[in-house]
């Protein structure tokens, strides 16, 4: 079945560029479904922050829309999520999940990574 | 943004309880509602969606119902590895939001 695994650091500085990527396995990523970051904070709960398709499309959440950019690699079967000027806020777990089909909820995920703002 | 707000925050119950969780849309969404399981430490994991269809692999004892701006997650015999906080999650309109959580612990 498909997998997701996350990876990228887990301490990125105030004001710098949180950078993920988001590996695939088990299935294509070039298929009919989108593909999600949600993050997780103790502050926020849980907090949808965008998703791409395979053709390059993307949606993004208002909110965050002017310092995120998701990207995808369909030849690394891989997704990647940029979080420019980050501050302590953006400290959460990020995860990486599939959206099914024609709906707009989540299955499966990532096991999650943690990203701490610090300096 | 659709607001989604869970009650109880919190609900402890013995094994064996009946347990129900409510969510509530700040809008009307139809039947675009799906809920989620998250243990300790681990990712959400897919339980019911379209506010009634158990996922593959869900135990029967999981249930959902609803439409338009109030639903249910019902557990109906609660058992130890129930164990989790549970969220719901509108899926008709962007931005995609979440409820708060509902945390069950057993007594």
């Amino acid at each position: 079945q498909v997998q997701l695994l996350e990876s990228g650091p887990g301490l990125v500085k105030p004001a710098g560029t949180l950078s993920l990527t988001c590996a695939v396995s088990g299935g294509s990523i070039s298929g009919g479904n989108w593909w999600s970051w949600v993050r997780q904070s103790p502050g926020k709960g849980l907090e949808w922050i965008g998703e791409i398709n395979h053709s390059g499309s993307t949606s993004y959440n208002p909110s965050l829309k002017s310092r995120v950019t998701i990207s995808i690699d369909n030849s690394k079967n891989q997704f990647s999520l940029r979080l420019s000027s980050v501050s302590a806020a953006d400290t959460a777990i990020y995860y990486c999940a599939r959206k099914v089909v024609v709906a707009n909820w989540f299955d499966p995920w990532g096991q999650g990574t943690l990203v701490t703002v610090s300096s | 943004d659709i607001q989604m707000t869970q009650s109880p925050s919190s609900v402890s119950a013995s094994i064996g309880d009946r347990v129900t969780i409510t969510c509530r849309a700040s809008q009307g969404i139809s039947s675009w509602l799906a809920w989620y399981q998250q243990k300790p430490g681990k990712a959400p994991k897919l339980l019911i969606y379209a506010a009634s269809s158990l996922q593959s692999g869900v135990p029967s004892r999981f249930s959902g119902s609803g439409s338009g701006t109030n639903f249910s997650l019902t557990i109906s015999s609660l058992q130890a590895e129930d164990l989790a906080t549970y969220y719901c999650q509108q899926a008709n309109n962007f931005p995609l939001t979440f409820g708060q959580g509902t945390k069950v612990e057993i007594k």
